[in-house]
């Protein structure tokens, strides 16, 4: 049973470009959780989301970053403009139901910005 | 706004003793805290984790040591291992909240030395 899978596991940007970060979740998941994790620092959360609905998004920023979970297909973070500040690890973490079971976590995107 | 202070920040401890890792937290209607071992690279993966409907929690040599009026709860490592060194986050969530997003700890970078 494969795990959560984000790609690219790299990703450098410049300035002023768009970032997309993909996450598919584990089997029979249908919640996933994104956090971002800067230079020595925790993981910080940004965005809820199930199938086709994004429950929470308190923890991402009101602007460029923008976030879907379609019917089909992977969850994307979509992050436009970006700038350096930007530089991070991403992680997708998923769970089966939402409510009393573990999430779990996929190998993350670090992306660099130049 | 740090909800859950996490510490030391880094630690080495000599093979075979005993690795401890402090958190503390504020929102009191957290009632999940799991840890997580994240290796270089890596996305985090759970450890163990408690509810703070009892004092203790053991899984061979991890141990949860929960307080609740001092809203405090720490990691224990046993025995501890090279293969133990990893950094270490603990977190906090709200179970059955149809919303389990985890808040982390900053992360204590642990190093276990021969």
């Amino acid at each position: 049973n494969a795990g959560v899978m984000q790609n690219p596991r790299h990703l450098v940007r410049r300035r002023g470009q768009e970032a997309r970060l993909r996450c598919s979740p584990m089997k029979g998941h249908s919640h996933v959780y994104w956090y971002r994790q800067l230079p020595e620092e925790g993981l910080k959360f940004m965005v809820y989301l199930q199938k086709e609905n994004i429950i929470d998004e308190s923890g991402m920023p009101k602007e460029r970053f923008s976030a879907e979970f379609p019917k089909e297909g992977p969850s994307i973070l979509r992050i436009q403009q970006v700038v350096r500040g930007d530089s991070a690890a991403y992680f997708c973490a998923s769970s089966r139901s939402g409510v009393t079971d573990t999430q779990y976590f996929g190998p993350g995107t670090r992306l660099t910005v130049l | 706004q740090q909800q859950v202070k996490q510490s030391p920040q880094s630690l080495i401890v000599q093979k075979g003793g005993i690795s401890i890792i402090n958190c503390a937290y504020e929102n009191t209607a957290f009632d999940y805290f799991p840890w997580y071992q994240q290796f270089p690279g890596k996305g985090p993966a759970l450890l163990i984790a408690i509810r703070p409907d009892v004092s203790e929690k053991k899984e061979g040599r991890f141990t949860i040591s929960f307080n609740k009026s001092a809203k405090q709860f720490s990691l224990h490592i046993m025995d501890s291992q090279p293969g133990d060194s990893a950094t270490y986050f603990c977190a906090a969530s709200i179970l059955g909240s149809g919303n389990e997003k985890l808040t982390f700890g900053t992360g204590t970078r642990l190093t276990i030395i021969p």
